[in-house]
């Protein structure tokens, strides 16, 4: 079963402008964690962000932030004032308590245009 | 500088040649991973190990083996490599085990391609 869902297959967006991400996950456990990773044309998925079940606490980093909802199971991710090294393709991840695994959503492509 | 390095970043092999893909890490992490990613899909896992302990995905076809000397290399394996095996290869490191015991983190990926 899908533990996670990115309903957005790709955005274009032009410079300056904020893009968000949506992700919705699935899960049973009580404990759990979200990532969101960004791979950029080169391939390596690059680590952006880890949330605890447990922590609801919104983050902000420079032009990124994210927005944890449990009550909706949703984890989305704004980028504010794109540039054009914001295209990659970004993932948002799930790992259960009992085990150390992730499950991807199938990735939003993010295309920002000068 | 990279903590998780793989070898070769390309590798272009024919039909049925065995290759091996390469993997170390500085980060004296417990746990090695090695992901299949296909175009326009998201990565997905092929095993994994906790110290020794192998962990194989039920759906990983018997084509692709794994290999752990020590803490720091791991290797994967593709024994017969089909049309159908070209993928990049990512391998990826956890502590395991802590607060941040299931960050998991990337390498640069091995890109294969069979000819």
């Amino acid at each position: 079963a899908q533990k996670v869902t990115q309903a957005q297959t790709e955005i274009s967006v032009v410079e300056k402008e904020d893009v968000t991400l949506d992700c919705v996950y699935e899960t049973r456990d009580t404990t759990y964690y979200l990532f969101w990773y960004k791979q950029p044309p080169s391939g390596e998925l690059v680590f952006l962000i880890r949330r605890n079940s447990f922590d609801e606490q919104n983050e902000i980093s420079g032009r990124y932030s994210w927005n944890f909802q449990k009550s909706t199971s949703s984890f989305n991710f704004t980028i504010t004032a794109s540039q054009v090294v914001d295209s990659a393709v970004y993932f948002c991840a799930l790992s259960e308590a009992i085990d150390y695994k992730l499950s991807f959503g199938a990735g939003t492509t993010v295309t920002v245009r000068a | 500088d990279a903590m998780v390095i793989q070898n070769p970043r390309y590798q272009v092999t024919q039909f049925g040649k065995p290759v091996t893909l390469s993997c170390s890490q500085t980060l004296n992490h417990n746990v090695m991973y090695w992901y299949q990613q296909k175009s326009s899909q998201a990565p997905k896992l092929l095993f994994h190990y906790y110290d020794k302990d192998f962990n194989n995905e039920a759906d990983t076809p018997d084509n692709f083996q794994s290999r752990r000397p020590n803490t720091s290399f791991c290797f994967l394996d593709i024994r017969s490599p089909g049309l159908g095996d070209a993928a990049m290869y990512l391998c990826a490191t956890s502590r395991g085990q802590g607060l941040d015991g299931n960050t998991i983190y990337f390498g640069e990926g091995s890109w294969l391609t069979v000819v």
